[in-house]
């Protein structure tokens, strides 16, 4: 089992829905998590970065993290296409001083016109 | 703020080859980390420095894979004798402080591939 693991998708939706994107991670040591984007053929850009339970919200982008059953969400509101994209989550591995983060496999994300 | 370079962009080679990446992260930034990308995958660790000194090395980071960031600034990966299964690509990302948790920004990637 991976540390972290997301639905590979691919998910498509109508513009201007509400989408929903998740991951479940193993490890209860995971503190720290990200949301990363990215396009094809570029690396991954950095969205949303939350620590421990709760919601986080930055424009049409909400995060999510419930701690008690280990559950990462992204909410983007009003979608686009421009917001076609793989989604990635990421927990930070806080072992030691490695701070390395750990993906899950991505979403790739489709907002059709 | 310039963000993370990387280059080449895409390098083709053939097996047995030796190739160098380079990276240049974010001025200021003393965390810098090398992940591993193939199709369908997230990215995978595999080495980071602080300021010039390599503090960690996954178990994927081959002893055909060397890596060194010598005045603390620009980082190169060097991967000798080439294999099909280094078909890749090789993202670089960097961070500000001591901390494990500031967050990584990444560069566009080295694309790899392997004739």
């Amino acid at each position: 089992q991976k540390e972290v693991e997301q639905d590979p998708g691919p998910l498509s939706v109508p513009e201007g829905a509400i989408v929903s994107l998740n991951c479940t991670y193993s490890n209860s040591a995971f503190q720290y998590f990200m949301w990363y984007r990215q396009y094809s053929r570029k690396g991954p850009e950095l969205l949303m970065y939350t620590y421990s339970s709760g919601n986080k919200e930055d424009g049409r982008f909400t995060a999510q993290v419930d701690k008690s059953s280990k559950y990462i969400s992204l909410f983007i509101r009003d979608s686009q296409p421009s917001d076609s994209a793989t989604y990635l989550c990421a927990a930070v591995n806080y072992g030691g001083s490695q701070g390395n983060l750990i993906f899950g496999k991505g979403t790739k994300l489709s907002v059709k016109p | 703020d310039t963000g993370v370079s990387q280059d080449p962009r895409h390098k083709i080679t053939k097996r047995g080859q030796n190739v160098t990446f380079r990276c240049d992260p974010i001025s200021e930034h003393n965390r810098l980390y090398w992940y591993r990308q193939t199709l369908g995958q997230g990215p995978e660790f595999l080495t980071y420095f602080q300021n010039e000194a390599q503090l960690e090395k996954s178990r994927l980071l081959s002893d055909r894979f060397s890596a060194e960031r010598p005045k603390g600034s620009f980082s190169t990966l060097e991967i000798q004798r080439t294999e099909q299964g280094d078909s890749a690509m090789y993202l670089c990302a960097s961070s500000f402080g001591t901390g494990s948790n500031q967050p990584q920004h990444f560069g566009d990637g080295t694309r790899l591939s392997i004739l």
